[in-house]
């Protein structure tokens, strides 16, 4: 499969542990980028990468999250003593080269369930 | 921050008949909209997209227009059928989809047969 990969595809954690969730794009991707999505409304936006640099991330994000991309390949984003309020699909997408064509490739998504 | 307000959320039609969903956003330099439509448990899929340069894009049955005047665009789908049922989200991005692409909240299509 050469499409965007997430791991875990679910995890239900208690309120107050740290997940952490990785992200493998098409190889040739150099782009990469972290959503959010809840019911019912739109994929929000987290934070992305270039390569290994980290090129800007949401206001919205807590420092509570982190993600990294340390050789430019894939990527993990951690939450630290996770809330109830942070339930939701973590979408993973990237984009070959966003100045021929915007496209993003997402993942299956990463659903986090806190108790 | 760009923000992209997205309506109906909701939107049923009998099959054979079109569908027309409305997007506008903030930012005037928003250069890039994309459409994207994810089916119950899967992932987004890009369907059809738009560059400022271009004031209409047509796909077979479906279409997108943009209006940069007034900062909106829409996606029309003629001839709908059951299989386009799905969730719909419009988007807009600066530098032709180089930075951070922002989404609208969707519109929940249903195609009656």
């Amino acid at each position: 499969d050469t499409g965007v990969s997430q791991d875990p595809r679910h995890k239900i954690t208690k309120r107050g542990q740290n997940v952490t969730f990785r992200c493998d794009p098409i190889s040739e991707h150099n782009r990469l980028y972290w959503y959010r999505q809840t019911l019912g409304q739109g994929p929000e936006f987290l934070t992305y990468f270039q390569n290994e640099a980290q090129l800007e991330k949401s206001r919205l994000l807590s420092d509570r999250f982190s993600a990294e991309r340390p050789k430019g390949s894939f990527s993990t984003l951690e939450i630290q003593r996770t809330e109830q309020g942070d339930s939701a699909m973590y979408l993973c997408a990237s984009v070959t080269d966003p100045l021929n064509t915007g496209e993003l490739f997402f993942g299956e998504g990463s659903r986090l369930t806190v108790l | 921050g760009e923000n992209v307000e997205q309506h109906p959320s909701t939107l049923s039609v009998q099959e054979g008949d079109s569908a027309v969903i409305k997007c506008t956003y903030s930012d005037s330099a928003s250069n890039y909209f994309p459409w994207y439509k994810q089916e119950l448990g899967k992932r987004p899929q890009l369907i059809i997209d738009i560059r400022s340069n271009v004031g209409e894009k047509k796909d077979q049955r479906i279409a997108v227009t943009l209006n940069k005047t007034a900062k909106h665009f829409s996606l029309h789908i003629t001839e709908t059928q059951p299989e386009d049922s799905a969730v719909y989200f419009c988007a807009a991005s600066l530098s032709g989809g180089y930075q951070k692409v922002t989404f609208g909240t969707g519109t929940k299509l249903q195609v009656i047969p």
